[in-house]
């Protein structure tokens, strides 16, 4: 059982370039959602999916698209990765129902040159 | 959106008890309070969660006062293992879709 599932682990863009972070879950949750984390700072939701076929806005959804491609599956893309972007990004999944907890992935670091 | 109130940093020796405080002044009545720490840039790792009740699980305690302001998480032997950053985060958002504000959490070194 692995939860859920991050890839790429790290990754180096240049700026402008575009790139799709992937994230799946094998716990059959309806609700998965994307974070990221700056050095030093907790963790800032950019978007979530309530359940599939669902996408809404989190605090810092600029620059950001997502894809729910199923129930297992939740992308993250970058059409034209900046410096700012720089980042860890974590990738979450749950139950969905009012009180269950959120499960994380082991991230994903980005550095944008 | 209830928030909530860390130290930024405490210290504690292995195999005694730790107890990190919050505050969450302006809960409301249907909110949980979720703790989740995360051990050095790894991804956060759920430890428990509770309404009103004290709850207990194989790896803590939470104890949430009765007029619902405030919390401890106890981890009743600190290892080394749990020096990490432990978050206390208020649940906000609706029934179907809630989301976690993440603070900066409370900086936990467990000394030998």
């Amino acid at each position: 059982n692995a939860g859920v599932t991050q890839t790429p682990k790290f990754q180096v863009l240049k700026t402008g370039q575009s790139m799709t972070l992937q994230c799946a879950q094998d716990m059959n949750h309806n609700s998965m959602y994307w974070y990221r984390q700056d050095p030093g700072m907790g963790l800032r939701l950019i978007y979530y999916s309530a359940s599939e076929g669902t996408t809404d806005k989190g605090e810092v959804p600029n620059g950001y698209n997502v894809s729910r491609l199923n129930k297992r599956e939740f992308s993250l893309r970058l059409e034209s990765a900046a410096p700012s972007q720089t980042s860890v990004y974590f990738c979450a999944s749950s139950i969905g129902n009012s009180n269950q907890p959120q499960h994380f992935g082991d991230g994903t670091r980005l550095s944008i040159l | 959106d209830a928030k909530t109130t860390q130290p930024p940093s405490m210290d504690c020796a292995e195999g005694r008890a730790a107890n990190l405080p919050c505050n969450h002044s302006t809960i409301s009545g249907n909110e949980y309070v979720y703790w989740y720490r995360q051990i050095h840039s790894q991804g956060p790792q759920y430890i428990i969660h509770g309404l009103k009740n004290n709850e207990t699980n194989e790896m803590a305690s939470l104890i949430i006062t009765e007029d619902r302001k405030s919390s401890t998480l106890i981890l009743p032997h600190a290892t080394l293992r749990d020096t990490a950053v432990y978050y206390c985060i208020v649940r906000v958002g609706g029934s179907n879709d809630y989301k976690l504000s993440f603070g900066a959490g409370t900086t936990v070194t467990v000394r030998a």
